[in-house]
């Protein structure tokens, strides 16, 4: 079955720390892969995506994520994460018009 | 542009009650999903369509039913209200099944 798991329920980091949020997927080939954003009460925002190509995929927000196939990854950092960055992250994979699958999310806090 | 609506933003039902969820986009956008959230599951799909008149089960289809008759909307439909459909619901909606999906801001519905 397709799954897609992020290990980490709650990472607290400092700000202006790095960050690096985890994402594992199960797929039978490689899906289409996807990090969102979520602030309290708000819909759901998209981070960026990867298809094929080049495995390092820059975002908006001064995120990244780097594919790697070996790992069955797909993670997110951001070099200095400001108080904003405070939200739920979700990593989610698809391979066709049936809907992505989503990870349960990371919760970010941010430490001052 | 307005992206995508969703009304109403909060809502409470008795059990056995029904109501309709509206969804509205205006981007022209092809494929359309409804998606549920619970506190720490991710989100799970409910229904999605890949364009009017054409529509099909997600993960979670049961007491809920939609419609795709324009390509702008995308109502879920709950029938007999139980209090396992307590949750957020969203929307969402994307050109090509490979874009990153445009979500609503989500509703809040109890059953009480």
């Amino acid at each position: 079955a397709q799954s897609v798991t992020q290990p980490d329920i709650h990472i607290t980091v400092s700000e202006g720390a790095s960050l690096e949020l985890r994402c594992n997927y199960s797929y039978g080939a490689t899906p289409y892969l996807f990090w969102y954003v979520q602030s309290p009460g708000q819909g759901l925002q998209l981070l960026l995506k990867y298809f094929s190509g080049d495995t390092l995929v820059q975002g908006i927000k001064g995120f990244e994520a780097e594919f790697k196939r070996s790992q069955s990854s797909f993670n997110l950092r951001k070099p200095s994460v400001h108080w904003s960055d405070a939200a739920e992250y979700f990593c989610a994979a698809g391979g066709g018009a049936d809907g992505l699958t989503f990870g349960k999310g990371t919760h970010l806090i941010i430490q001052p | 542009n307005a992206g995508v609506t969703q009304t109403p933003k909060f809502r409470i039902l008795k059990i056995g009650q029904s109501m309709t969820l509206q969804c509205t986009q205006d981007m022209n956008h092809n494929y359309m999903y409804w998606y549920r959230q619970d506190p720490g599951m991710g989100l799970k799909l409910i229904y999605y369509s890949v364009g009017a008149g054409i529509t099909d089960k997600g993960e979670v289809p049961n007491g809920y039913n939609v419609s795709r008759s324009t390509t702008e909307d995308f109502p879920l439909r709950l029938e007999l209200a139980a209090p396992s459909q307590t949750s957020v619901y969203f929307c969402a909606s994307s050109y090509y099944f490979s874009d990153g999906y445009t979500f609503g801001s989500g509703t809040r519905l109890t059953v009480v």
